[in-house]
C-alpha cells in the first residue's frame, strides 16, 4: 500500500462549481498534513496545512479524519485559476514524537476548470 | 522576502558525466532538503540538512549522489557518474524549523526545481 494515495483525475469542472479531493494515508502515527498546489513545470506551492480537525482560507477547506487516515479538500466557486495538480503531503512523526522532516508525497489530483 | 532559488534550470548531460546542482534556502532558513521528482512517479525526499549538518539522508538512491552543504548556506547536490534513471526534476526547499512540534515553523517552501535530462 502506497504512503499516501489520491485519486489521479483528472477532475474537469466548470466555473462555480464545488470540487472536492480525497486523500488516504497509511502511518497512524503522522503528524501534520498538507495540501500543495502544483502548476505545469512549475514548483509545489503550500496551499493548505493542517495540524488539527481542519483549516478553511476563503473558498478552500481542508479536512483531518485520524480515525480513518483521510484528509479532504473541498475547492467552492471553482475558478479558471484553480486550474492545477493539488498534492496531499504527509509528515511523519519523528523519533522523539515531533514531525520528521521529510514529507511524504502522493502523485497528485489534477484538476481542470473550464469555462 | 526572496525565495528559493536553484540553478541551473535545465542540465541535459550524457551518461557517465557529472551534473552539480545548486539551491539558495530562503534566507535564515536552517533547514533545507532536497526532494525528486522522476517521470511517472510522486515526488520523493532525499535528504534533509540543518544547518551544514545532514540530519536525514535516508533517502539518498545511493553513493552516485553526494550533498554538501558547507557553512551552512547554500547546498550543492552532485551526480557522479550521471546515470539514464537519474533524470528527473531535483527540488530544493527551506524551512525555519524541521524536526518537532508540528507548527506553520515547519513548513516548507519549494524552489522551482532542475530539469535534469540525462541522455
Amino acid at each position: 500500500r502506497k504512503e499516501v494515495e489520491q485519486d489521479p483525475g483528472p477532475f474537469n469542472v466548470p466555473e462555480g462549481a464545488t470540487v472536492a479531493f480525497n486523500c488516504t494515508y497509511s502511518n497512524s502515527a503522522s503528524q501534520s498534513f498538507f495540501w500543495y498546489r502544483q502548476d505545469c513545470r512549475k514548483e509545489p506551492k503550500l496551499l493548505m496545512s493542517v495540524y488539527s480537525s481542519g483549516n478553511e482560507d476563503g473558498r478552500f477547506t481542508a479536512q483531518l479524519n485520524r480515525a480513518s487516515q483521510y484528509i479532504s479538500l473541498l475547492i467552492r466557486d471553482s475558478k479558471l485559476s484553480d486550474s492545477a495538480t493539488y498534492l496531499c503531503v504527509v509528515n511523519p512523526k519523528g523519533t522523539y514524537g515531533g514531525s520528521q522532516g521529510n514529507l511524504i508525497f502522493g502523485k497528485g489530483t489534477k484538476l481542470s476548470v473550464k469555462p | 522576502e526572496a525565495g528559493v532559488t536553484q540553478f541551473p534550470s535545465h542540465s541535459v548531460i550524457e551518461k557517465g558525466q557529472t551534473v552539480t546542482l545548486r539551491c539558495d534556502p530562503i534566507s535564515g532558513h536552517d533547514n533545507l532538503y532536497w526532494y525528486r521528482r522522476v517521470m511517472g512517479k510522486e515526488i520523493k525526499f532525499l535528504l534533509h540538512f540543518v544547518k551544514e549538518s545532514k540530519q536525514d539522508e535516508s533517502g539518498m538512491p545511493n553513493n552516485r549522489f553526494l550533498a554538501e552543504r558547507t557553512g551552512g548556506t547554500y547546498s550543492t547536490l552532485k551526480v557522479q557518474p550521471a546515470e539514464l534513471e537519474d533524470s528527473g526534476v531535483y527540488f530544493c526547499a527551506s524551512s525555519q524549523g524541521g524536526v518537532g512540534a508540528a507548527s506553520s515553523y515547519n513548513e516548507q517552501f519549494f524552489g522551482p526545481g532542475t530539469r535534469l535530462t540525462v541522455l
